[in-house]
C-alpha cells in the first residue's frame, strides 16, 4: 500500500520567489493537511482540505495557500518567500479529520 | 482545542518499559487522545489512539483514567530504534473541525 508521497524532497529557493509543493495522499483518503515544522516553533498546522474544500486554516499569512484536486492530491504554494519560511513541510492524509493521520516524509525547503 | 503538557525529555535503557504521561486538563467530551512518533527529518507516525480506559496494539498501550485529564503511553521493552520524539495530541474525530495541534513532544533517548 503506497504511503503519502511528497515532492520534491528538497528545495532551495531565493527570497522573493514562490514555491509549489505537492502531496499525493493514500488512495481513498480525502482529508489532506499541511504542517510546517521548524526547530523553534515545532509542528504548526497550515491548512486542511477535504473533498477539494479548505475546511480548516491555521494562523499563517496569506502568502501560504493551498488547494486540493478531485483525485485528492494537494498542492501548497508559498509566495514571496522569506528566510523564515525555511522549514520541513509535511503533508498528512486520513480518511477523515481526526482519524489516524499518515504523514509523508516532507519537503525540506531552504530559502537563501 | 485542549492543550497538552508532556515532559520535555526522558531517558531509558534497552529492554525497559517506558511510560510517557500527558496532561490534558481541558479535554472535551468529543476529544480523542492520539500519540505520534517522529524520527529526525521524517513525518510523524501514528502510534495509537484512544478515548477511555485502555487501548493496546502491537506497538504500544495507552492508558486513560476515568476523568480523561491525562493519558499514559506505554512502550514495552524499548530498543535503540525507539529513540524519537513522541507527541500527545487531543482532538475530535470526524468532526470536520479537527486539526492536529502538536505540542513540543517528549524526546525519548534509549541507551544501550
Amino acid at each position: 500500500k503506497a504511503g503519502v508521497t511528497q515532492t520534491p524532497r528538497y528545495l532551495i529557493k531565493t527570497r522573493g520567489q514562490q514555491v509549489t509543493l505537492s502531496c499525493s495522499p493514500i488512495s481513498g483518503h480525502r482529508s489532506v493537511s499541511w504542517y510546517q515544522q521548524t526547530p523553534g516553533q515545532g509542528l504548526q498546522f497550515l491548512f486542511e482540505y477535504f473533498s477539494e474544500t479548505q475546511r480548516n486554516k491555521g494562523n499563517f499569512p496569506g502568502r501560504f495557500s493551498g488547494r486540493q484536486f478531485s483525485n485528492s492530491r494537494s498542492e501548497m504554494n508559498v509566495s514571496t518567500l522569506e528566510l523564515g519560511d525555511s522549514a520541513l513541510y509535511l503533508c498528512a492524509s486520513s480518511v477523515d479529520s481526526g482519524d489516524g493521520y499518515t504523514f509523508g516524509s516532507g519537503t525540506r525547503l531552504t530559502v537563501v | 482545542l485542549a492543550k497538552t503538557t508532556q515532559p520535555i525529555s526522558m531517558d531509558s535503557y534497552e529492554g525497559q518499559e517506558v511510560n510517557i504521561t500527558c496532561s490534558h486538563n481541558n479535554i472535551a467530551t468529543n476529544d480523542y487522545i492520539t500519540w505520534y512518533q517522529q524520527f529526525p527529518s521524517q513525518g510523524p507516525r501514528f502510534i495509537i489512539q484512544g478515548y477511555k480506559t485502555k487501548v493496546t496494539n502491537e506497538v504500544a498501550s495507552l492508558f486513560i483514567p476515568a476523568d480523561r485529564k491525562s493519558s499514559t503511553l506505554s512502550l514495552p521493552r524499548v530498543s535503540l530504534s525507539d529513540t524519537a520524539v513522541y507527541y500527545c495530541l487531543v482532538g475530535a474525530v470526524n468532526s470536520g473541525y479537527s486539526t492536529l495541534t502538536f505540542g513540543k513532544g517528549t524526546m525519548l533517548l534509549v541507551s544501550p
